[in-house]
């Protein structure tokens, strides 16, 4: 089946423009994920999303980062005014309905995002 | 913050060699261990979910241990080929807040054929 789809695969931008990441999951599954990799810097969590329940957000830099989920499903992950310090590796996963900590996460092949 | 540390940061062995590297943790409200692998210009592919203290997992080549007690676990790669070149994560599921992962940086393995 297909896995997590990301688009674009890159984005090459200059700064102070607004960019749209876009997040496909797994058919069926209700937890999405956003994490970024900076250049020599482990994976950061950025926001999580779990069916119809209120996202969590404590993971986003500022609040030039926003994300949202429509039905359940897409996710696009959006920053306006875009910096320097905002060029990374944008990756997402999403994982089953079962909660609880063993289930593993499934990531797409992420949006590399260059900010000139 | 928690810290999850991961040594050593980067690897080079031949082919044919044995290695294995270091995740360590904090040890209070262990919930989950995860291990991904994370390949050059592919996605990062979950290895093991290690929950218990003493787990021991497997898969082909590559085995993982896990000591909740003292915050560490082990990740073995026996008779490392060159496509098991890639970047090794470990990341704690705290529990508190569901599906939240904290990722360690990695470490880096090269092997030279």
């Amino acid at each position: 089946g297909a896995g997590v789809s990301q688009s674009p695969s890159n984005k090459v931008t200059e700064k102070g423009k607004d960019v749209e990441l876009r997040c496909d999951p797994i058919s069926g599954h209700t937890a999405l994920y956003w994490y970024r990799q900076s250049l020599g810097q482990g994976l950061e969590f950025l926001i999580y999303f779990q069916g119809n329940s209120a996202p969590d957000k404590s993971g986003l830099p500022s609040d030039r980062f926003s994300a949202e989920r429509t039905g359940g499903s897409v996710s696009t992950l959006t920053i306006q005014r875009t910096q320097q310090e905002d060029s990374a590796v944008y990756l997402c996963a999403s994982s089953p309905p079962r909660q609880g900590s063993n289930q593993p996460q499934h990531f797409g092949d992420g949006t590399r995002l260059s900010i000139l | 913050i928690l810290n999850v540390e991961q040594s050593p940061q980067s690897l080079h062995v031949q082919e044919g060699d044995s290695t294995n590297f270091t995740c360590s943790f904090p040890s209070s409200n262990f919930y989950a261990l995860h291990w991904y692998r994370w390949e050059t210009a592919k996605s990062p592919e979950a290895l093991f979910v290690m929950t218990l203290n003493g787990d021991e997992k497997k898969k082909g080549r590559i085995s993982a241990t896990l000591n909740t007690k003292e915050g560490y676990s082990y990740l073995y790669i026996k008779g490392s080929q060159p496509e098991d070149s890639a970047t090794y994560l470990c990341a704690r599921y705290r529990g508190s807040t569901l599906g939240r992962l904290y990722f360690g940086r990695g470490t880096q393995l090269t092997v030279w054929p």
